[in-house]
């Protein structure tokens, strides 16, 4: 079944760690976002991709980068975690070959929410 | 850019009534409007959706209307339930060769029994 997949779901990490949060997708996409989002409130866009080896930096700050080799994977890193990145991040994709340019339904993956002591 | 505002940020109505949120929106040339809701611990997912050569569409008991003129949509959701209890977004779709749609800062609508 197509879908978008995150890994972990949860993450609980101390200071200084670095991690890498999965997101692989199975919808055929070839646009990709990373979405912050502290509970029930508003989507920031701190990463997205419009292809392979295509990434750019969102509206939102961040210290986090990303890399785009597949077309399916589009994994976000942290370099050195810090308790201000404490969050849900939410990986979302759209788009495909069949798919207007103006018709851009985003479909999300579950996320994950990470805890940086 | 697009800039995106969406009103009321939060909603809470009975059981029955009806909900209207709204969204405004800047770029005239913008021609899809979806409309996402995001239940507690879910992921955003899209519930209705309206492009611009039509003014409103419905699906059950929710509808979408669209005014071009005044670069406005909004979601009305009739006889509410408890199950309706969520964050609702609205987006305007990228414009000027941007693939990156806009969201409100969403909704949140509570539905008391």
């Amino acid at each position: 079944e197509a879908d978008i997949y995150q890994t972990p779901r949860y993450l609980v990490i101390g200071t200084g760690k670095k991690i890498t949060l999965e997101c692989s997708q199975t919808m055929g996409h070839d646009k990709m976002y990373w979405y912050q989002q502290d509970p029930g409130m508003e989507l920031h866009l701190i990463h997205y991709s419009y292809g392979v080896n295509s990434t750019e930096k969102g509206d939102l700050s961040s210290e986090s980068t990303v890399s785009r080799i597949r077309t399916e994977h589009f994994p976000l890193t942290l370099e050195s975690a810090r308790p201000s990145h404490t969050s849900q991040y939410l990986c979302a994709s759209s788009g495909g070959p069949l798919e207007r340019e103006d018709i851009n339904e985003q479909f999300f993956g579950p996320g994950t929410r990470l805890t940086v002591l | 850019g697009e800039n995106v505002e969406q009103h009321p940020s939060t909603l809470s109505v009975q059981e029955g009534d009806s909900a209207v949120i709204k969204c405004t929106y800047s770029d005239s040339a913008s021609n899809y409007f979806p409309w996402y809701k995001q239940e507690l611990g879910k992921r955003p997912q899209l519930i209705i959706d309206i492009r611009s050569n039509v003014g409103e569409k419905k699906d059950q008991r929710i509808a979408v209307t669209l005014n071009k003129t005044a670069k406005h949509f909004s979601l009305h959701i009739t006889e509410t339930q408890p199950e309706d209890s969520a964050v609702y977004f609205c987006a305007a779709p990228p414009s000027g060769g941007s693939y990156i749609p806009t969201f409100g800062r969403g909704t949140s609508l509570i539905v008391h029994p």
